[in-house]
């Protein structure tokens, strides 16, 4: 059964970078037909999908993050990672790294999550 | 963009009823590409259906999902007190988008 941690700096401050890695175990990033993605939730309210990356590093983005974010892959430490640059508060929330199985090109669903941490920018 | 509205936004019931949870899409999504999670207070969502009506490993046979075009219903034909959480859809294309939920709680 595959599993996602994520971890990064509980705090961050404004105009800053958020930093996220997101460890997978029970299986490789590297084998299987999956996309890995991040998605966040601010408390009390809806989710919002950030990104996602394939493991040839291949990367897509929401359009309204996408002059922020950075997604990459580390396939020798089984991981990938998020970097959110210039962050305000509005972008508090919990952040949750999932496994995207592969429809078509681009289009996947989630069936592992991992359990989110939460981010809190103020300074 | 494709916006999902989801509703009714809360869903009073009590154990044993029906609930039946809806999500528009404000363009044609096609047949296939919703998918629809549970959230519980404190867990991440949980993968329940995919491709509209197929159950995901391990769901209970009392969750079912239908629709095509712009509209997709999630059903849940007897509640069970496990059940009352937040439901999301998903539409899975180009981008993913989700619907803002519908709380499901006991009346």
């Amino acid at each position: 059964q595959v599993q996602l941690q994520e971890s990064g700096p509980g705090l961050v401050k404004p105009s800053q970078t958020l930093s996220l890695t997101c460890t997978v175990s029970g299986g490789s990033i590297s084998s299987g037909n999956y996309y890995w993605s991040w998605i966040r939730q601010p408390a009390g309210k809806g989710l919002e999908w950030i990104g996602r990356i394939y493991n040839s590093g291949s990367t897509q983005y929401n359009s309204s993050l996408k002059s922020r974010v950075t997604i990459s892959v580390d396939t020798s430490k089984n991981q990938f990672s998020l970097k959110l640059s210039s962050v305000t508060a509005a972008d508090t929330a919990v952040y949750f790294c999932a496994r995207g199985v592969v429809v078509t090109v681009a289009a996947h669903y989630f069936d592992n999550w991992g359990q989110g941490t939460l981010v809190t920018v103020s300074s | 963009e494709i916006v999902l509205t989801q509703s009714p936004g809360t869903l009073s019931l009590s154990p044993g009823e029906r609930a039946t949870l809806s999500c528009r899409a404000s363009q044609s999504v096609g047949s296939r590409y919703v998918a629809w999670y549970q959230q519980k207070p404190g867990q991440a969502p949980r993968l329940l259906i995919y491709g509209a009506s197929s159950r995901a490993t391990g769901v209970p046979d009392r969750f079912s999902g239908s629709g095509s075009g712009t509209d997709f219903t999630l059903t849940i034909s007897r509640l069970e007190p496990e059940d009352f959480a937040v439901y999301y859809c998903q539409r899975y294309g180009s981008s993913s988008t989700f619907g803002g939920g519908t709380k499901v709680e006991i009346k």
